[in-house]
């Protein structure tokens, strides 16, 4: 079965630390992955979609890598700010999944102030 | 306005009542879906649109029905409400590919309760 886990399920650091979210996979054959924030009670709003022949995608503080061959992707923010604290979902589309996403549980991110 | 709109955003009903969700998009996309959210289980694919007439099943259709009305309309229907169908709906929408989903758009989705 093909799973997408995020590790760990919550984080809480100080306003300005440089973090890193993690992302696994179990299947090597993907297209692409992406990652999501969801504030409490709200939809998902898309961060970074890495396709399978890129190694790392930026924007602005964010910086999401892949390594396919190792089944890992991991979202990096820069200089953190209370207002980064969400949800962080990852979601994978694997190659043999009929083009339906999988989404990992998500990383609740709290930045204290 | 949203590219992705969902109605209602919040419904409270009794079980065996018949429910729709709506969504409708701004974005020109020709994939629709609909997404199931629960604590612990994270997102779960109920049905999938990639054209006007072309409807999927997703990893947990039953007790699930969808209609795609046109390009930017797909709707959800709960025939018999039950309570186990007590979730957060996501409607997404993306664009077409050749057999590849690009980037997912999310409505802000609609909460139900089933009492």
């Amino acid at each position: 079965k093909q799973e997408v886990t995020q590790i760990p399920a919550a984080l809480s650091v100080p306003e300005g630390e440089n973090l890193v979210l993690n992302c696994s996979f179990t299947d090597s054959a993907i297209y692409n992955l992406q990652w999501f924030r969801q504030d409490p009670g709200k939809g998902l709003t898309s961060l970074l979609l890495i396709q399978s022949s890129q190694r790392e995608q930026t924007s602005g503080r964010l910086n999401a890598s892949l390594d396919k061959s190792s089944g890992r992707s991991t979202l990096y923010i820069a200089a953190s700010q209370p207002g980064d604290s969400a949800t962080y979902l990852c979601a994978v589309l694997f190659e043999t999944s009929g083009s339906r996403l999988t989404f990992g549980e998500g990383t609740q991110l709290t930045v204290n102030p | 306005d949203a590219d992705v709109t969902q109605t209602p955003r919040n419904r409270i009903t009794k079980t065996g009542k018949r429910i729709m969700l709506e969504c409708s998009q701004t974005k020109g996309h020709d994939r629709m879906y609909w997404y199931r959210q629960d604590p612990g289980l994270g997102l779960q694919l109920i049905y999938y649109s990639f054209d006007v007439k072309d409807i999927n099943k997703g990893e947990i259709s039953d007790g699930y029905s969808v209609s795609r009305q046109a390009q930017a309309k797909f709707s959800l229907s709960l025939e018999s409400a039950i309570p186990n169908q007590t979730a957060l709906y996501f409607c997404a929408t993306s664009e077409a590919g050749t057999g590849v989903s690009g980037e997912l758009f999310f409505g802000e989705g609609s909460r139900l309760t089933v009492l």
